[in-house]
């Protein structure tokens, strides 16, 4: 079973910090691996998508990488803004079902 | 351009009663998928489909039931709801399994 972990929990830091959110997943056949953002209350929103075959992609501030044989994605925040303040959410496709798995999240608070 | 819709957005449901939760998606994808958010517990696959006609059961489907009559529609059926349903639901859904996840702004479903 596809087991996709978030570490930490929460994270606070001051405006201004380049700081990384950590995913890990158990099972490396999947497709592809996604990042998403949640603020309080509302829905997910979609930042990165990286494939299997991908090793990173980028998007601004945001930069997320994928080492699929060892089930490790990163994303990377430069220059955090108080808007960053968010849950951001890590989830892997599985190769054999199409299923997309999610980890429990980081809640990230950035202070100014 | 809409995107993804869910109806209700919220509802009180007594124990006992049928509820079915709605989402419509106009986008012409082919996969969809139901999660339930609870805190501590980060979002779980109730149900998927990869495509119309077709459903699988994901982490927690016990309780649930959906069809897939059309591309567009991907309801949810609680048939006799408990207070343990009680949660956050989302219905997300994308072309396929090697594209973009969207999701909608979720159905907040309470059981008494």
């Amino acid at each position: 079973k596809q087991e996709v972990t978030q570490i930490p929990a929460a994270l606070s830091v001051p405006e201004g910090e380049n700081l990384v959110l950590n995913c890990s997943f158990t099972d490396s056949a999947i497709y592809n691996l996604q990042w998403f953002r949640q603020d309080p209350g509302k829905g997910l929103t979609s930042l990165l998508l990286i494939q299997s075959s991908q090793r990173e992609q980028t998007s601004g501030r945001l930069n997320a990488s994928l080492d699929k044989s060892s089930g490790r994605s990163t994303l990377y925040i430069a220059a955090s803004q108080p808007g960053d303040s968010a849950t951001y959410l890590c989830a892997v496709t599985l190769s054999n079902t199409g299923k997309l798995i999610f980890g429990q999240g980081t809640t990230l608070q950035v202070k100014p | 351009i809409a995107g993804i819709t869910q109806a209700p957005t919220s509802q009180i449901l007594a124990a006992g009663r049928r509820m079915t939760l709605r989402c419509t998606q106009d986008m012409r994808h082919n996969a969809m998928y139901w999660y339930r958010q609870d805190l501590g517990l980060g979002l779980r696959l109730i149900h998927y489909s990869n495509t119309a006609g077709t459903t699988g059961k994901g982490e927690v489907p016990d309780g649930y039931s959906v069809s897939r009559a059309n591309t567009d529609d991907f309801p949810l059926t609680l048939a006799s709801a408990v207070p343990s349903q009680t949660s956050v639901y989302f219905c997300a859904s994308r072309m396929g399994p090697n594209t973009e996840a969207f999701f909608g702004q979720g159905t907040r479903l309470t059981v008494v």
